[in-house]
Order: structure tokens, then sequence, then C-alpha cells
């Protein structure tokens, strides 16, 4: 049973196209986060989120906590974005946290 | 830059041996979070420690420990290794203080084990 559950896993784009990658997941969370993780293997924090919506240059990330659900949006993508994006739910309180990882999405954008 | 160090960046080593993986956290976040990335199980936490106390614990396996020191910096202690240990080992900090749920989290650029 995955608490976290990504789609698509494989996403394959043209230059300029605007992405959409989702996660849905069965838990309580006290935060969500989504990462992005190059090819050289390094991970990036792009955004936290408990409620409505951030933005952060082309990057917008949604969550609908009633429905369990966010989004990631990638506006006019270029191949640097070119990346696997992972969502990762934060559960717990206080100074405690589990966390669950979706299986990420591999984006690749082609110019 | 993320401000967390994480060292070695590589190690090599055999079935059955003890490796010591250390992380510095970001100055002043006293939440260390250690997880473990494999090709075949994706991402997973493995432990929680806040200001030298555990506090959290994942899918972490009793053959492996962790600790958080008074300086703040931690290691994560794998012991018996297992071909199947072979993975990349990260952790992240986060929490200047105060409750750590709702901090933000940064990464280190891991530790790659592969274990002959």
């Amino acid at each position: 049973k995955n608490e976290v559950e990504q789609s698509p896993q494989n996403l394959t784009a043209q230059e300029g196209e605007f992405i959409t990658i989702n996660c849905s997941y069965s838990v309580g969370i006290s935060a969500l986060h989504w990462l992005q993780q190059h090819p050289g293997g390094g991970i990036v924090s792009l955004f936290m989120l408990s409620s409505g919506k951030k933005k952060h240059g082309r990057l917008i990330a949604t969550i609908n906590i009633q429905e369990k659900h966010s989004s990631l949006h990638i506006t006019a993508s270029h191949p640097r974005d070119s990346a696997v994006y992972i969502c990762a739910v934060r559960s717990g309180s206080g100074t405690g946290n589990q966390f669950y990882f979706g299986t990420g999405t591999s984006l690749t954008v082609i110019p | 830059d993320s401000g967390v160090t994480q060292t070695p960046k590589h190690l090599i080593t055999a079935t059955g041996q003890r490796v010591t993986l250390r992380c510095s956290p970001r100055s002043g976040d006293l939440s260390v979070y250690w997880y473990q990335q494999s090709l075949d199980q994706g991402l997973q936490f493995l432990i929680q420690y806040y200001n030298g106390e555990e506090r959290a614990k994942g899918n972490i396996l009793e053959r492996f420990s962790a600790q958080q020191f008074p300086d703040l910096h931690s290691e994560l202690n794998l012991s018996s290794l297992e071909l199947g240990d072979s993975a990349l080992y990260f952790c992240a900090s986060s929490a200047t203080q105060g409750v750590s749920y709702n901090s933000p989290l940064h990464f280190g650029n891991g530790t790659r084990l592969t274990v002959t």
C-alpha cells in the first residue's frame, strides 16, 4: 500500500509546454513537499505546502487538503527543468515527523 | 548550496562490514532526517533526530542506527552490510527553533554507498 501516489511516472514535453504532475496521498499530513532531483542525484526542496497555492518563478504548487491532492505545474517548460520530481508528505506534529514519498515523475523537456 | 554537508560522497565496502555516514546540518537547524534512496524502493524515510533526541522512526533496519551529537551533527551507522544496502543516503535538516513540522527541508548531496 502506497501512502503517496504520483502520476505520471514519466513525462516528455516540448520546450514551452505547460506541465502538470499530480500527487495523491492517504495519510494525515502536516505539510507536503515537492522535491526536484537532477541526474547528478542532489535533491532540492521546491515547495512546502500546508494549504492553498505557492508560486516560484515558472513553478506553481497547489494543494487541496479535503481531496488529499496536490499538483505541481511548470509553465513555459525548459530543458533545464528535466529532472525527477518527487512528492513527499510530512506527517506528525511538534518536533517529530514521519515522511512518505511518491515514486517520482521523470520529466524530460525536449528543445 | 543548502548548507548541509554529508561525508563521504562515495563509499565502497564489502558485505558484512560496518560504515558510518556523517551529516552536518545547516547552521542553527535542530532537526536532522536520514533517508535512503535505492533503485527498487525509491526514497524512504529512516529516522529523525531533534536537538540530540530521536523523534521519529521510519523504515530503519535494526542493523542501522543513528545519533545526533551536542554540536548537532549526526551519524548514521550501518552494520553487517548486505548487497541490498547499496543506495544513496541523504540527510536533510530543518528548523532553526521551535517545531519543525512547518519548516523547510534542506538536503545534503548524499553519500553513495556501494556494497560488493
